[in-house]
């Protein structure tokens, strides 16, 4: 059962531009929604987190929007650079102190091109 | 800082062998999770301790897959008569506390490859 449905699988957007990826929930339980980067070969690391009292969280060129009614939030990569080429997870977890795991996407492979 | 730790980075083993992947999760950190990632897809949730507690294995495929974390710190995730479909990425993280908004923090992982 996949809780948390990804898309697109992959993504190329010319530098400059701007990335979207989008990502759909189930659970309403859910209560942080977090994106990870990940590099090849490396671990996944926390790129943006929001929780669902808000609709919008902007860091730097990295904005997520949540839609609470509709069970979806997306990541925006403003102004893309071939630094960002990575693969984009989103994640979700149920505020349950005790087991606070992670209920991945299926990821995003982002590529930029010049 | 040093951040979250696993070895071996790689892993190669015949079908049938028994392995052992260890984790040095962040010094100080209460939560400890395993994560097994296949080719192509997200992490999925394996196990969790807090501290030398395994709280949740739900996630663990079956009962050749096993987990601890006797003093807390360190953690090793045992595979016992490893099958092919068990290739995949094994990754740890930690967090501080484990509370809602904690980040977790992966490490590298430890890729296994069952031949």
């Amino acid at each position: 059962q996949q809780q948390v449905k990804q898309s697109p699988q992959s993504l190329i957007v010319q530098k400059g531009g701007i990335s979207i990826i989008n990502c759909a929930y189930e659970n309403t339980a859910f209560d942080y929604f977090p994106w990870y980067q990940q590099f090849p070969g490396k671990g996944p690391a926390l790129l943006i987190a929001i929780r669902p009292d808000v609709s919008e969280k902007k860091e730097g060129r990295f904005t997520i929007s949540f839609n609470k009614s509709a069970k979806q939030f997306s990541l925006h990569i403003m102004d893309s650079q071939p630094g960002d080429s990575a693969t984009y997870f989103c994640a979700a977890r149920v505020a349950n102190f005790g087991n606070e795991k992670l209920t991945f996407g299926t990821g995003t492979r982002l590529t930029i091109i010049p | 800082g040093a951040g979250v730790s696993q070895s071996p980075r790689y892993k190669v083993a015949k079908r049938g062998q028994d392995v052992a992947l260890r984790c040095d999760p962040i010094s100080g950190h209460v939560s400890l999770f395993w994560y097994q990632q296949a080719l192509g897809q997200g992490p999925e949730f394996l196990t969790y301790f807090q501290n030398e507690a395994q709280l949740d294995k739900s996630g663990l495929p079956s009962d050749r897959f096993f987990a601890e974390r006797p003093e807390g710190s360190v953690s090793t995730l045992k595979i016992q008569r490893t099958q092919q479909e068990d290739s995949a990425v094994y990754l740890c993280a930690s967090s501080l506390e484990g509370v809602v908004a904690d980040t977790q923090y992966f490490g590298p992982g430890t890729r296994l490859t069952v031949l």
